[in-house]
């Protein structure tokens, strides 16, 4: 099993909509939690970065983490054709040193 | 504007050919790392570097060597390129402190004929 196994995809869905994307891991150790957007032929930025448990909000885009079901999630509301990218789960363990486990990526067109 | 720079943006190469990827970052990063980016397959870790005058391997670490002479820069060389190489290699930096996400560089494409 990989350490965290995110919905291949592709995702297409019509402006507006509401977008869930999500990931699961196995390593029980990993306490801090990120989404990166990537649009094409450019780099990952960071979107959202979550520790431990719980949701985090920010405009339209939600983080949500659940440690007891290793499961992450995205939420985007009022998803915009601007939206359209690849989107990057991705977490690491508490050390200084430990390094960051990504998702294969999921990329999403928003259909305007 | 803060952040990482690499060069080139795109490249050919002939196989058996040397490159250097150069990638600079003026955030005064402590950690720096470098991934390989594939169809299918996701963000790789080739090497990273937890501090000027540290390296380590990462997961697909052979045929690329770095190096970490100061602070800012963190050049990726393949020393005889070959094609199983194409790829779009990202660098990537971070302060190094507990949990700190990396930022990202916009990449070089790199196609080994």
């Amino acid at each position: 099993q990989k350490e965290v196994e995110q919905d291949p995809g592709p995702l297409s869905v019509p402006e507006g909509a509401i977008v869930s994307l999500n990931c699961t891991y196995s390593n029980s150790a990993f306490q801090y939690f990120m989404w990166y957007r990537q649009y094409s032929r450019k780099g990952p930025e960071l979107l959202m970065y979550t520790y431990s448990s719980g949701n985090k909000e920010d405009g339209r885009f939600t983080a949500q983490v659940d440690k007891s079901s290793k499961y992450i999630s995205l939420f985007i509301r009022d998803s915009q054709p601007s939206d359209s990218a690849t989107y990057l789960c991705a977490m690491r363990g508490p050390g200084a040193n430990s390094k960051l486990t990504f998702g294969k990526g999921i990329t999403l067109s928003v259909r305007p | 504007i803060a952040g990482i720079t690499q060069a080139p943006t795109s490249q050919i190469l002939a196989a058996g050919r040397r490159m250097t990827l150069r990638c600079t970052q003026d955030m005064r990063h402590n950690a720096m790392y470098w991934y390989r980016q594939d169809l299918g397959l996701g963000l790789r870790l080739i090497h990273y570097s937890n501090t000027a005058g540290t390296t380590g391997k990462g997961e697909v670490p052979d045929g690329y060597s770095v190096s970490r002479a100061n602070t800012d820069d963190f050049p990726l060389t393949l020393a005889s390129a070959v094609p199983s190489q194409t790829s779009v290699y990202f660098c990537a930096s971070s302060d190094g402190n507990r949990g700190s996400p990396l930022h990202f560089g916009n990449g070089t494409r790199l196609t080994v004929t």
